[in-house]
């Protein structure tokens, strides 16, 4: 089945630095790019995602970019706020046994310093 | 608007006993699913339904059933509790089978003892 892997698990920055968390998977099929921000003690929430016959798209801060040859995306953000502290997950869609499935990353724990 | 809604918020559950994490979506969402999310895991897979009367398997299924009689709701049934299913549980929904934005629900803390 599809693996979604997720790197760094931490991630520390300064305000006003950039941030890029990577992810990779395995199905060569998958066409689904979503990402998702967590704060703490609230649920998951789609901030950006990207569909396979795009390389790069972006929403003020953030952008997302995709390499289908290497199977791996990065999500960027620039001039970090201390509102952007958060779990950031990366997922993939798989289609197997039928229907699809939305697989997750182990998830980033961003840390923006003042 | 009511969005996704799971309840309880909280449980503590003894091993052995059973129980049902109810979930409803009023947007009228055909696609549905269950996670659970443990420190270090991310978002796991456990069940999920493309609508009424059909449901899937997801990465993580054992010890849990699921059913869809109706597009409003999901419920994820415990039917043994084991310490290992001590997690935070999210139910989502979306309108298309995965292809758009999935809508969590505000998630149930589950501790089995």
């Amino acid at each position: 089945g599809e693996n979604v892997e997720q790197h760094p698990s931490t991630l520390s920055v300064q305000e006003g630095d950039s941030a890029v968390i990577k992810c990779t998977y395995s199905d060569s099929a998958s066409n689904y790019f979503p990402w998702y921000k967590q704060e703490l003690g609230k649920r998951p929430q789609l901030i950006i995602d990207i569909r396979s016959n795009v390389g790069e798209k972006k929403d003020q801060r953030i952008a997302v970019t995709l390499n289908k040859t290497a199977k791996h995306f990065s999500l960027h953000i620039t001039e970090t706020q201390p509102e952007d502290s958060a779990v950031y997950f990366c997922a993939a869609l798989t289609f197997s046994g039928g229907y699809n499935k939305l697989i997750f990353g182990a998830g980033t724990r961003l840390a923006v310093h003042p | 608007n009511a969005g996704v809604t799971q309840t309880p918020k909280f449980q503590v559950l003894k091993t052995g006993q059973s129980m049902t994490l109810q979930c409803a979506q009023d947007m009228n969402h055909e696609y549905m699913s269950w996670y659970r999310q443990d420190p270090g895991m991310g978002l796991r897979l456990i069940h999920y339904s493309v609508g009424a009367g059909i449901t899937d398997q997801g990465e993580v299924p054992n010890g849990y059933n699921v059913s869809r009689s109706t597009t409003e709701d999901f419920p994820l049934r415990l039917l043994s509790a084991a310490p290992s299913q001590t997690s935070v549980y999210f139910c989502a929904s979306s309108n298309h089978p995965g292809n758009t934005e999935a809508f969590f629900g505000q998630g149930t803390r589950l501790t089995v003892v």
